[in-house]
């Protein structure tokens, strides 16, 4: 079965930093691979998608993603960290079985931002 | 704007009561889910629903019950058998199943069982 791994439960930087968030999939063919953020008490919103092609996804908000097959990784980036990042982010594979088409999720990242 | 409506955002229920989660979407989207949310446990998919008049278990089904009488709307049922309810409630929809990864979702509902 597929997984999503997020090794990192919580991650505290400073505004301005860099951030780097760690995802890593098992999965046989080439994954369609997707990020989502939660803001506190809210629903959760598409980042960006990743399923063939240029490695590097430009996402909103001045997120981006490195699909890299070798390392079964598509670790999220952000270049400079603002206060309003502060959130969960949830990295997610999906599963195909069948006719069936299910969503994997990883248990999130939990993002804290100092100011 | 197009979006997803859950309602109430809030609920308190007494143990051995049934309760029911709206989801209003206005997006002319196929496919709608429920999802369960629990800290330190991600999401969990309870129920989908890929057209109108059918809907399939996720893995957590039990306890729960939905119906899919119109496109807009899925409505979750949360039954007195549902063990332990108290959680984060999202609704979801996507374009159809094949595009099952690229979700909307709603704000979700908080269940706390006293």
């Amino acid at each position: 079965a597929q997984s999503v791994t997020q090794p990192d439960i919580h991650i505290t930087v400073s505004e301005g930093a860099s951030l780097e968030l760690r995802c890593n999939y098992s999965y046989g063919a080439t994954p369609y691979l997707f990020w989502y953020v939660q803001s506190p008490g809210q629903g959760l919103q598409l980042l960006l998608k990743y399923f063939s092609g240029d490695t590097l996804v430009q996402g909103i908000k001045g997120f981006e993603a490195e699909f890299k097959r070798s390392q079964s990784s598509f670790n999220l980036r952000k270049p400079s960290v603002h206060w309003s990042d502060a959130a969960e982010y949830f990295c997610a594979v999906v599963q195909n079985a069948g006719n069936n088409r299910k969503l994997i999720w990883g248990l999130g990242t939990s993002l804290a931002v100092n100011p | 704007d197009g979006g997803i409506t859950q309602s109430p955002k809030y609920l308190f229920r007494k143990e051995g009561q049934n309760v029911t989660l709206s989801c209003e979407q206005n997006l002319n989207h196929d496919a709608m889910y429920w999802y369960r949310q629990d800290p330190g446990q991600g999401l969990r998919l309870i129920y989908y629903s890929q057209i109108v008049n059918d809907f399939q278990k996720g893995d957590i089904a039990e306890g729960y019950s939905v119906s899919r009488e119109k496109k807009e709307s899925f409505p979750l049922t949360v039954t007195s058998a549902q063990k332990n309810p108290t959680a984060f409630y999202l609704c979801a929809s996507s374009l159809g199943r094949g595009y099952a990864g690229e979700l909307f979702f709603g704000e979700g509902s908080r269940l706390t069982v006293l």
